[in-house]
């Protein structure tokens, strides 16, 4: 079975810094697919990256990129430039592709600092 | 377009009580997910559909039952709720299995 981990239930972070969310995953598939989602506090779920396995190159969105390990099984995310409004749950995801079944780590509570 | 839209935002219901969760998407799209999310563990997939007839169980289907009549709603329904099921549900859709997901706004449900 598939798992997802995220060992940081908490970080904060000064605005205009740099932050690193971890994400580690388990599966014995090859191709699959990671997410990072964000979730602030109106609750709203909002798809940050994507991520597919078999593309070396590691995704980015504008101040939102991805450190994509695969032998390691890992999936970090960092946010450069940090600023308020980044404030909020961010969750890991990962989907055997070919599959509908997406399935989510316990979240990292990120709050920026002024 | 509305995206994805869940009725009600907040329910209380009393244990052995049933309901339905709506939801409903108007981008025709094909694939839909119930997800409940619980403080400390994430969201996790009860049931979900990759078109109108076709149903699957995700990893917490028990205690709840989907169907699929039409590619616009995907309704969610507890036969008999128990305090277990008190949580936040989110619907959410998609084009295709490899298009993103779209999250409605959620339904906190609290069974007493």
């Amino acid at each position: 079975a598939q798992t997802v981990t995220q060992s940081q239930p908490e970080m904060s972070v000064q605005e205009a810094e740099t932050v690193t969310l971890s994400c580690t995953y388990d599966t014995s598939e090859n191709n699959y697919y990671l997410f990072w989602y964000k979730q602030p506090p109106s609750r709203q779920m909002i798809l940050v990256i994507r991520q597919e396995a078999y593309k070396q190159q590691n995704a980015t969105e504008n101040r939102f990129s991805v450190n994509f390990q695969k032998a390691a099984k890992s999936f970090s995310l960092k946010i450069s430039d940090s600023q308020l409004g980044d404030t909020a749950m961010y969750f890991c995801a990962f989907r055997t592709s070919g599959t509908y079944k997406y399935i989510f780590g316990t979240g990292t509570r990120l709050k920026v600092l002024a | 377009n509305a995206g994805v839209t869940q009725t009600p935002k907040f329910q209380v219901l009393k244990t052995g009580q049933s309901m339905t969760l709506q939801c409903a998407q108007d981008m025709n799209h094909e694939y839909m997910s119930w997800y409940r999310q619980d403080p400390g563990m994430g969201l996790r997939l009860i049931h979900y559909s990759v078109g109108a007839g076709i149903t699957d169980q995700g990893e917490v289907p028990n205690g709840y039952n989907v169907s699929r009549s039409t590619t616009e709603d995907f309704p969610l329904r507890l036969l008999s709720a128990a305090p277990s099921q008190t949580s936040v549900y989110f619907c959410a859709s998609s084009y295709s299995k490899d298009y993103e997901q779209y999250f409605g706004p959620g339904t906190r449900l609290t069974v007493t």
